[in-house]
């Protein structure tokens, strides 16, 4: 079964870190780009990081820009995102995702998700 | 960055409806856009690509159209299992932004 499973989740301080994975099975990871997308409480979808299949090319949104690290480890079959000077506003469901390119570059497989509370 | 902007922003329906919701983009994204439908605590489910592709597995009774700056996602027959939030997005460019949703209710 193709899927991916994040976790990593959970209550850090404001100004505090955290390290979330995203471990993929059924497909052969190394050849597809893989993004992060997040979804604050009660609101909508966020794009928030991508990384090529390789590893040699990333992005980042404005808003976590400098503060947050996507990386890949394709001989674990495992996605990551290392996020630093957490704010209130980084509090949100964080999914991994697959981009496809046979579905025109559309994220045709998503996490279940885990959510990162942000808090004093 | 483009912009997107799903409309309506909520909708309420009755099931067997005919229901259309409309995404407009800030500018042209070809057809590079995509419907995902989300239930609550679930996650997006993709449901259209390419404008209008239904993704494998996806119930004939969506459809997508469009092009350039104005798609549209249309639910032909409403089922008690289409109530939902719906999300487009474009991927003409970086980075690959959302709409706000729709969210479908029961009328």
């Amino acid at each position: 079964e193709v899927q991916l499973v994040e976790s990593g989740g959970g209550l850090v301080q404001p100004g505090g870190s955290l390290r979330l994975s995203c471990a993929a099975s059924g497909f052969t990871f190394s050849s597809y780009a893989m993004h992060w997308v997040r979804q604050a409480p009660g609101k909508g979808l966020e794009y928030v990081s991508a990384i090529s299949s390789n590893g040699g090319s990333t992005y980042y949104a404005n808003s976590v820009k400098g503060r947050f690290t996507i990386s890949r480890d394709n001989s674990k079959n495992t996605l990551y995102l290392q996020m630093g000077s957490l704010r209130a506003e980084d509090m949100a469901v964080y999914y991994c995702a697959r981009k496809n390119m046979t579905t025109h570059d559309a994220f045709d497989i998503w996490g279940q998700g885990t959510m990162v509370t942000v808090s004093s | 960055d483009i912009q997107l902007t799903q409309s309506p922003s909520f909708l309420s329906a009755s099931v067997g409806d005919r229901v259309t919701i409309t995404c407009r983009a800030s500018q042209g994204i070809s057809s590079y856009l995509a419907w995902y439908q989300q239930k609550p605590g679930k996650a997006p489910k993709l449901l259209i690509y390419a404008a209008s592709t239904l993704q494998s597995g996806v119930p004939s009774r969506f459809s997508g159209s469009g092009s350039g700056t104005e798609f549209t996602l249309t639910i032909s027959s409403l089922q008690p299992e289409d109530f939902a939030t719906y999300y487009c997005q474009q991927l003409n460019s970086y980075p690959p932004t959302f709409g706000q949703g729709t969210k479908v209710e029961i009328k």
